[in-house]
């Protein structure tokens, strides 16, 4: 079974703090993503990476910042952790051009709460 | 580009009736389509796909989508449901040409489902 593994399911982080979310995949996938989940706002990327050091912003990179420098880990930064970053954070991996399509496999989620 | 409308954000029914859960998306050239189903305080699991050939497609637990090129659109449906398939669901798109990209999601919708 594909294994996506992120470290912490729940986080309480203040106001300024920079935090790191982890995530690794036993699959040797080249691509992983982090994802935003809110209520109402469904998943939002805000950035992925398709090769080590290599990463593409998504739809809300602002105030994040990743780094990828193993295939197998992919670490979402909060620079200075602000409420309005009070979300889940999910991260997936998946095959990429090379070995033709498949789907996306996501880790269980960080809550993250921002005081 | 790409986006994904799920026309419904909350579909309450009684145990045993049939349901369908609403998917439509923007592009009218190939996609890859994706359900996921998120039960509480868990990741996205993957449903069912579809990638190309037969345009109906069938989950191992009585879910089918039936992808319709001229509607764009993927609705889900499962003609008689348990208490148990409570969840939100999310409906996905990727572009085929680029293997591997990030998944684009609909807002979800939440089943709920009673006795």
């Amino acid at each position: 079974d594909v294994k996506v593994t992120q470290s912490s399911r729940y986080l309480v982080k203040r106001t300024g703090e920079k935090v790191f979310l982890e995530c690794v995949q036993d699959m040797d996938h080249e691509n992983m993503f982090w994802y935003r989940q809110d209520p109402g706002l469904g998943l939002r990327l805000i950035y992925f990476s398709y090769d080590v050091k290599m990463k593409e912003k998504g739809d809300i990179p602002e105030g994040y910042s990743v780094s990828r420098e193993k295939k197998e880990r992919f670490s979402l930064i909060l620079e200075s952790a602000s409420t309005n970053q009070t979300s889940m954070y999910l991260c997936a991996s998946s095959f990429g051009d090379s070995h033709g399509y498949t789907e996306a496999f996501f880790g269980q989620g960080t809550r993250l709460t921002v005081v | 580009a790409q986006s994904v409308t799920q026309l419904d954000s909350q579909v309450p029914v009684f145990e045993e009736a049939p349901v369908e859960l609403r998917c439509n998306y923007s592009s009218s050239v190939s996609v890859y389509l994706f359900w996921y189903v998120q039960y509480p305080n868990q990741g996205l699991q993957l449903l069912l796909k579809y990638l190309s050939g037969s345009t109906l497609v069938e989950s191992i637990n009585g879910f089918e989508a039936e992808f319709n090129k001229s509607q764009t659109s993927f609705h889900l449906r499962k003609p008689s449901v348990h208490i148990s398939d409570t969840a939100e669901y999310f409906c996905a798109v990727s572009d085929p040409n680029q293997a591997g990209t990030a998944l684009i999601f609909g807002k979800g919708t939440t089943l709920s489902v009673s006795s």
